[in-house]
């Protein structure tokens, strides 16, 4: 069964800090991989599209990477700021078995603590 | 643009009444999703359409659930009769050319059915 998890579910951090945030997947054949981020009571929103060809993608403060051969992703983000404060979705795109759906992570609760 | 545009953004309704929620996708993508949201189950994709053509509807949880896409910049989803367990967010999605490509988020309709 084609699965994405997120681990942790939560994370606080203070201000300014790196962080990396983690997401597996068990089947190595992707077609793409999309990272969002959701604000509490709100839709959404897109931050990095990896393909399947592709090792990173970066956006200002945010870098993520793909190893598909060990069926994980992780987005980095520059020091933190309170803003940052969000959950982090992961969906994966596979290549076979469920027309190309995008199989969703639960999410990464961050807190970016002033 | 706009972005997607979903309505109500709020519904509360009782036991047994029909639901309607309504999407506008961004003008010129051709891709349209449906997602629903809960916090046991995270996101799950509903149902896709593909140039107004339904392509995947394997996510609707049963036949109480229904959706249309008349145009390319109008769809409806529609719950008859409504459950309390069918209370979550509901959100439209859309993308550009293909349904693989990068999915843009509307902000959500929260529902409630008492």
């Amino acid at each position: 069964k084609q699965e994405v998890t997120q681990i942790p579910a939560a994370l606080s951090v203070p201000e300014g800090e790196n962080l990396v945030l983690n997401c597996s997947f068990t089947d190595s054949a992707i077609y793409n991989l999309q990272w969002f981020r959701q604000d509490p009571g709100k839709g959404l929103t897109s931050l990095l599209l990896i393909q399947s060809s592709q090792r990173e993608q970066t956006s200002g403060r945010l870098n993520a990477s793909l190893d598909k051969s060990s069926g994980r992703s992780t987005l980095y983000i520059a020091a933190s700021q309170p803003g940052d404060s969000a959950t982090y979705l992961c969906a994966v795109r596979f290549n076979a078995g469920n027309n190309r759906k995008l199989i969703w992570g639960l999410g990464t609760s961050l807190a970016v603590n002033p | 643009d706009a972005g997607v545009i979903q309505s109500p953004r709020h519904e509360v309704t009782e036991m047994g009444q029909e639901v309607t929620l309504r999407c506008k996708p961004i003008s010129g993508h051709n891709s349209l999703f449906w997602y629903r949201q809960t916090m046991m189950r995270g996101l799950e994709l509903l149902i896709y359409f593909n140039n107004n053509v339904p392509i995947d509807d394997s996510g609707m949880p049963e036949d109480r659930f229904s959706a249309k896409m008349p145009n390319a910049s109008f769809s409806t989803l529609k719950i008859q009769p409504s459950e309390p367990r069918d209370s979550a967010v509901y959100f439209c999605a859309s993308s550009q050319l293909t349904s693989d490509g990068e999915q843009f988020f509307g902000p959500g309709t929260r529902l409630t059915v008492l």
